[in-house]
């Protein structure tokens, strides 16, 4: 069974520019995560996808946005990016969105902002 | 809001040898699920292990071993039998019954000589 796949896997943008990652989850997972990692600040929660609803929304600014469609697959948008938004930004998917459920990362999409 | 807390930013331990990594949290929650995640250089987010709270016994799996320590809100992994292949960056997380998102320690650097 193939993996959490994110692309793309690096991304060099400039400040104020806009910017679309992908997540395709493993086959069968309904529930996708994004995390933002930083140096400073670790990993932080984004937010939570299940059946193209978002159920739950990290503490972050109205410019990053997600959604998942109808194949699990999911999109975080970032508006107007600022030089702090340069992280790695992780998905994950589950079959179960909570409790126990282990989370499958993917590999991660390195975005640096200029 | 819960936390985590890893205050290890950096631990080191010889191959074959073990090393016990330290993690607490703070929440008023009773059921929850605490996990350890493996980040090696290549960033594929693994899962190490999960202990669930309700469940007074620890958690094994192969050389990795918890100690949870429910009342003292503690949660430290064991390697036994170190190899070179341990070297990576561990994560503690939290995540309670109902939620969705894992919150992560700022995680423990682990290096292994041989």
């Amino acid at each position: 069974k193939a993996g959490v796949t994110q692309t793309p896997r690096y991304l060099i943008k400039t400040r104020g520019q806009q910017v679309t990652l992908s997540c395709s989850p493993i086959s069968g997972h309904r529930s996708v995560s994004w995390y933002q990692q930083t140096p400073g600040q670790g990993l932080q929660f984004l937010f939570e996808y299940f059946s193209e609803t978002q159920r739950n929304k990290g503490n972050f600014p109205g410019r990053f946005s997600g959604r998942q469609f109808s194949n699990s697959r999911s999109e975080m948008n970032v508006s107007t990016l600022e030089l702090g938004d340069s992280a790695l930004y992780l998905c994950a998917s589950s079959l179960q969105a909570s409790g126990s459920g282990e989370q499958f990362f993917g590999p991660g999409t390195r975005l640096t902002v200029l | 809001a819960q936390t985590v807390t890893q205050s290890q930013p950096e631990m080191s331990v010889q191959e074959a040898e073990t090393v016990t990594l330290s993690c607490t949290y703070d929440t008023s929650e009773s059921d929850y699920y605490l996990f350890w995640y493996k980040q090696p250089p290549s960033r594929q987010m693994i899962l190490v292990i999960r202990q669930e709270a309700y469940k007074q016994q620890n958690a094994t799996e192969n050389r990795f071993s918890v100690n949870f320590q429910k009342a003292a809100k503690s949660f430290s992994l064991k390697i036994s039998d170190s190899q070179l292949g341990d070297a990576a960056m561990y994560f503690c997380a939290y995540r309670d019954n109902s939620g969705y998102a894992l919150n992560f320690g700022k995680g423990t650097s682990l290096l292994v000589t041989p």
